[in-house]
C-alpha cells in the first residue's frame, strides 16, 4: 500500500492563481480530510468528507473547495490564491472517522505570492 | 471541543523515561482523548488514545487521571527518532472536526 499519497510537494502561486492539490489513498478510508500548518502552529482542518459525495466545512474552509467523487480521491482546489494561504497542506483519512486511526500524507508546502 | 493546555517544550535524555503532561479540565465524558506526534517535515501520525484506563501500545504509554481532567503521554526510553512535537486532542467520539493544538517540542539530547 502506498497510503495517503499528496502532489505536488512543492508549488509556488501567484496571487489569483488557481490550482488543485491532489490527495489520494489505497485503503479503502471512507473518512478522508484537509489540513493547513502555518509556520510553527498547529493544523486547522480546511474540509472533510465521511464518503464519496458528502463533504463539509472544517474550522477553516473560507478560499478552499473540495469534491469527494471517489473513496480513493480528494482534491483540494484554490479558486483565486492569495498570500494568507501560504501554508504547508496536510491530507488524511481513516478507515470511518475522525476517532478512528488517521493516517496523513508527506505534506505540500503551497507558497503565494 | 474541549480545551487543552500542553507545555510548549520539554527536553529529555536519550533512553530515559519522558511524561508528556496534558491538561483537558473541560473534558466530557464521551471524549476520547487522542495524541499524535509530528516528526519535522513530515505528517502527524498517531501515538495512541483512550477513555478511561490507562492504555499501551509498541509506541508509548497514557495514563488518564481518575477525573479525565489531564493524561500523561508516556515514552519509555526516549530515542533521538522521538524528537517530535507531541499533540494531546480530546475527541467526542461522533464528532468529526479533530483539532490540534499548538503541542509540545519534545527535545531528545544524546
Amino acid at each position: 500500500n502506498a497510503g495517503v499519497t499528496q502532489t505536488p510537494k512543492f508549488q509556488v502561486l501567484k496571487t489569483g492563481q488557481s490550482m488543485t492539490l491532489q490527495c489520494a489513498q489505497d485503503m479503502n478510508h471512507e473518512y478522508m480530510s484537509w489540513y493547513r500548518q502555518d509556520p510553527g502552529m498547529g493544523l486547522r482542518l480546511i474540509h472533510y468528507s465521511v464518503g464519496a459525495g458528502i463533504t463539509d466545512q472544517g474550522e477553516v474552509p473560507n478560499g478552499y473547495n473540495v469534491s469527494r467523487s471517489t473513496t480513493e480521491d480528494f482534491p483540494l482546489r484554490l479558486l483565486s490564491a492569495a498570500p494568507s494561504q501560504t501554508s504547508v497542506y496536510f491530507c488524511a483519512s481513516s478507515r470511518e472517522g475522525v476517532g478512528d486511526t488517521q493516517y496523513f500524507g508527506p505534506g505540500t508546502r503551497l507558497t503565494v505570492l | 471541543d474541549a480545551k487543552t493546555t500542553q507545555p510548549n517544550s520539554m527536553e529529555s535524555n536519550e533512553e530515559e523515561p519522558v511524561h508528556l503532561p496534558c491538561n483537558h479540565s473541560t473534558i466530557s465524558g464521551t471524549d476520547y482523548i487522542h495524541w499524535y506526534r509530528q516528526l519535522p517535515s513530515q505528517g502527524p501520525e498517531y501515538v495512541i488514545h483512550g477513555l478511561t484506563s490507562n492504555v499501551n501500545n509498541r509506541m508509548a504509554s497514557l495514563a488518564i487521571a481518575e477525573d479525565r481532567k489531564s493524561s500523561t503521554l508516556i515514552l519509555h526510553r526516549a530515542t533521538l527518532r522521538d524528537a517530535a512535537v507531541y499533540y494531546c486532542i480530546p475527541l467526542e467520539g461522533n464528532n468529526n472536526d479533530m483539532r490540534f493544538g499548538a503541542g509540545t517540542r519534545l527535545t531528545v539530547k544524546p
